[in-house]
């Protein structure tokens, strides 16, 4: 089966500066998709990033971007300059190709934003 | 464009009592997935629908179930109530094959089982 993990539980950032949040996975699969959600106080789950594993090159959305090391199964999110607004939980998931799109989910981080 | 809308918003049940929950997709979207989320963990895979069809279930028991109507909204189900079921129940919906398997979330319902 597939698993996620997230091996930090709470991370905190100065605003303006940039964090890395961690993510691992493990599968079998070769050809699987990777997202980053964020979870603020009022509890909806809001897409941040995706990343196609058939693709080398990471993903970038704007502050947010990723570290994908299929090798390592390693799937971090960096965001930079970060903002008062980015704080919430972060959940690392993974899904499988159309007919299997559950999203397996991590633990998530807690991220809070220092002003 | 309305996103997925799911009701209600806070429920309060009492052990053994039976419970509804509703979500409506994205317009367009066919599939339809609901997770579990226990207070302080990620959200749990329970079911998935795609053009009203069962797609895939999770690890949960029977008194689970769910169901997907014509114009793709579902309900989930759950019978013989449980302190344990207490969670906040989040609901997904996907376009299908031609996406990138983008799912987008409701605002979900708070489930508190006394």
């Amino acid at each position: 089966a597939q698993t996620v993990t997230q091996s930090q539980p709470e991370m905190s950032v100065q605003e303006a500066e940039t964090v890395t949040l961690s993510c691992t996975y493990d599968t079998s699969e070769s050809d699987y998709y990777l997202f980053w959600y964020k979870q603020p106080p009022s509890r909806q789950m809001i897409l941040v990033i995706r990343q196609e594993a058939y693709k080398q090159q990471n993903a970038t959305e704007n502050r947010f971007s990723v570290n994908f090391q299929k090798a390592a199964k390693s799937f971090s999110l960096k965001i930079s300059d970060s903002q008062l607004g980015d704080a919430a939980m972060y959940f690392c998931a993974y899904s499988e190709n159309f007919g299997n799109e559950k999203l397996t989910f991590g633990t998530g981080t807690r991220l809070t934003i220092i002003p | 464009d309305a996103g997925v809308t799911q009701s209600p918003t806070h429920l309060i049940k009492t052990r053994g009592q039976q419970v509804t929950l509703r979500c409506s997709p994205i317009s367009g979207h066919k599939s339809v997935s609901w997770y579990q989320q226990v207070l302080g963990q990620g959200p749990q895979f329970i079911f998935q629908y795609y053009e009203k069809e069962e797609r895939g279930r999770g690890n949960f028991p029977d008194r689970f179930s769910a169901r997907q109507f014509p114009n793709y909204s579902s309900e989930l189900n759950v019978n013989a109530l449980l302190l344990g079921d207490s969670a906040l129940y989040l609901c997904a919906s996907l376009f299908g094959p031609s996406t990138p398997y983008e799912q987008y979330f409701g605002p979900g319902t708070r489930l508190t089982v006394t």
